[in-house]
């Protein structure tokens, strides 16, 4: 079974851009989470869709945005980027409590 | 909101000496996660635990839950250098939190051949 996918692996943007990641989930998974992690905050939670529904939001600013397709694949959406942006953004799906991340998404902003 | 404080931040220790990992809710969770992570890798899942005092072992790791359901501990015996990488735990809140995880900022252990 394939694990979740995660594209771009890396990619680097210019402050003020915007930015989409995509996310491919575990076949049959259909919770889709994502995660901002950097070297000095950790592993933070962004945002979780179950069925195309945002079911919980972490505390970022609305420039950080999401959605799910009705397939499970999901995409975040940073507008407006700023250096602080610069992160690894994973994405994890679930299928009950245990979830399963990707390799991530390597963001530079400069 | 609920946090999770993870001491400590850093470890290192000499191959074969033991390490243990301190996770400490501000909450009571409905269970707690551990996840390894290994440099430049992502998180992978290691064990979950879901019952006050629960003990679970994994080979040379030994994860207990605590009575309250606010502590969690990981204790590697015999280290090897394998087992370097980021240690997280996380949690879900018993509350109304139940799919956001939480997670602490983990342990960094480093194995000295």
């Amino acid at each position: 079974k394939a694990g979740v996918t995660q594209t771009p692996r890396y990619l680097i943007k210019t402050r003020g851009q915007q930015v989409t990641l995509s996310c491919s989930p575990i076949s049959g998974h259909r919770s889709v989470s994502w995660y901002q992690q950097t070297p000095g905050q950790g592993l933070q939670f962004l945002f979780e869709y179950f069925s195309e529904t945002q079911r919980n939001k972490g505390n970022f600013p609305g420039r950080f945005s999401g959605r799910q397709f009705s397939n499970s694949r999901s995409e975040m959406n940073v507008s407006t980027l700023e250096l602080g942006d610069s992160a690894l953004y994973l994405c994890a799906s679930s299928s009950g409590n245990t979830i399963y991340f990707g390799e991530g998404s390597w963001l530079t902003v400069v | 909101g609920q946090q999770v404080m993870q001491i400590p931040q850093y470890q290192h220790v000499q191959e074969g000496e033991d390490f243990t990992t301190y996770c400490n809710s501000s909450t009571t969770l409905s269970n707690i996660q551990w996840y390894k992570q290994r440099p430049g890798g992502h998180p992978v899942f290691l064990i979950q635990l879901v019952k006050s005092g629960e003990v679970k072992k994994q080979k040379r790791l030994t994860f207990q839950f605590g009575e309250a359901k606010k502590n969690s501990s990981l204790h590697i015996t015999a280290t090897q250098t394998t087992d370097v990488g980021t240690y997280f735990c996380a949690g879900y809140g018993s509350g109304g939190s139940n799919y956001k995880l939480t997670f602490g900022k983990g342990t960094l252990l480093t194995v000295n051949p």
